[in-house]
């Protein structure tokens, strides 16, 4: 099983939509959890970090599951220009910080 | 410096030829990460450094990959005898040691000929 797996995609969805995705990690010592966005041939960028409670920025929401394991990233209104790849990151604090990037979920917004 | 800089942005180089890909991390962020991400693929760990120290090496595909970094700040990753295979976009981040996401150079673009 993978350290981190997600779903690639694509996700094709209308604009407007609300759209979701899930990321689940196996390792349960993991602390620190983020989601990166990457545009075509660009690196990957910070779009938020996912904090136990829930966080929200704008139309973004991330939430952590720590009994199933899971991170989510919703996107309610979805924009042409949330187009990109979005990075699920889970990191195992301590003294050596061993960082897992999952393969990303491509998603494609249409007007 | 304000962000990670890596250099060159692009570099084409024939097969069997060393390369060395430079990574200036952010100034006080003591954790650099290299990543390898081939067209289309997601992000390939390499090598991690805490300080000059690299305690995570085991991303290294090969003896032909080395890195090192000097004074807790500027990292090169070497690959030796570059074959086609090693062409992919490099990508450095690096982070405080205490947590905070991490942030990206844009990468260097290796094409081996």
């Amino acid at each position: 099983r993978k350290e981190v797996e997600q779903d690639p995609g694509p996700f094709n969805v209308p604009e407007g939509a609300t759209v979701a995705f899930n990321c689940t990690y196996s390792n349960s010592a993991s602390q620190s959890f983020f989601w990166y966005r990457q545009d075509c041939r660009k690196e990957p960028k910070l779009l938020m970090s996912v904090y136990s409670s829930g966080n929200e920025d704008g139309r973004f929401t991330a939430q952590l599951n720590r009994a199933s394991q899971y991170i989510s990233l919703l996107i309610r209104d979805s924009k042409l220009s949330d187009s990109a790849t979005y990075l699920c990151v889970v990191r195992v604090s301590g003294g050596y910080q061993k960082v897992t990037f999952g393969i990303g979920t491509k998603l494609q917004v249409i007007p | 410096g304000a962000g990670v800089s890596q250099s060159p942005s692009n570099k084409v180089t024939e097969k069997g030829k060393d390369v060395e890909l430079r990574c200036d991390p952010i100034s006080g962020h003591t954790a650099l990460y290299w990543y390898r991400q081939s067209l289309g693929q997601g992000l390939e760990f390499l090598i991690y450094f805490q300080g000059n120290s690299a305690p995570d090496k085991s991303g290294l595909p090969s003896d032909r990959f080395s890195a090192e970094r000097t004074g807790g700040s500027v990292s090169t990753l070497t690959i030796q005898r570059t074959q086609q295979e090693d062409s992919a976009v490099y990508l450095c981040a690096s982070s405080l040691a205490q947590g905070g996401g991490y942030t990206f150079g844009s990468g260097t673009r290796l094409t081996v000929v």
